[in-house]
């Protein structure tokens, strides 16, 4: 079952931070974050394990709630560059493979 | 290192032909997956191949195969195409382990007239 992310869109100032959410209604065994730019492939951001600390670089960063089976994504900041869609893909226990969300649009504006 | 490559880049076909999609992997990663998306319906699993063999299939109709060489590259193929499979496919590679993270081609854009 395809995870759940929210919102659909943001849209935001430079400088400004957001948080897009991924939940799912499945035991997760790890969370994974991408972002795609228009045009262009979904480029890896960073993978959440199950049990594993709150991961991060620059000013983007991602926590996993193991109870809610919920992770967070965490822009700060926002640079222009942050723009695209981001997706969330989840891998449980029964599914060995990658279940993306439908992702979320962010859009940064000047 | 050189990414994940995709060939062609685009195509346009018509209903009831056939088609072969490549993609060759990053060197070394063992693990090949082909993804569908459309604005609809997001990114849609198709099947996964480690070492020759599907490893995993999503829940696509028989007329979308796939295999992989010796060498990791991969093919898909489509049969029968209906007007509901122009979408964008891409193919991602890993080191082959599962849950590893993905790289991603850039994709073949595949239209169906």
């Amino acid at each position: 079952q395809q995870p759940v992310q929210s919102p659909q869109a943001v849209i935001l100032r430079e400088g400004e931070d957001a948080v897009i959410n991924c939940s799912s209604s499945k035991a997760l065994y790890s969370v994974h974050w991408y972002r795609q730019k228009h045009g262009e492939a979904p480029v890896f951001l960073m993978i959440l394990l199950k049990g594993g600390e709150q991961k991060g670089h620059d000013k983007i960063s991602a926590s996993f709630n193991e109870k809610k089976q919920q992770s967070s994504l965490y822009l700060t900041a926002s640079q222009l560059s942050y723009s695209g869609t981001y997706f969330c893909g989840t891998l449980s226990g029964s599914a060995r493979q990658l279940t993306f969300g439908s992702g979320t649009q962010l859009t940064v504006l000047p | 290192k050189a990414g994940v490559t995709q060939t062609p880049r685009y195509l346009i076909k018509t209903r009831g032909q056939q088609v072969t999609l490549s993609c060759s992997p990053i060197s070394g990663h063992r693990s090949v997956s082909w993804y569908q998306q459309t604005p609809g319906q997001g990114l849609q699993f198709l099947f996964e191949y480690f070492s020759e063999t599907q490893r995993n299939k999503g829940n696509f109709p028989g007329r979308f195969s796939g295999r992989q060489f010796s060498n990791s590259r991969s093919e898909m193929n489509v049969s029968t195409l209906e007007l509901g499979d122009s979408a964008l496919y891409l193919c991602a590679s890993s080191e082959g382990a599962e849950g590893q993270p993905q790289h991603f081609g850039d994709g073949t854009r595949l239209s169906i007239l």
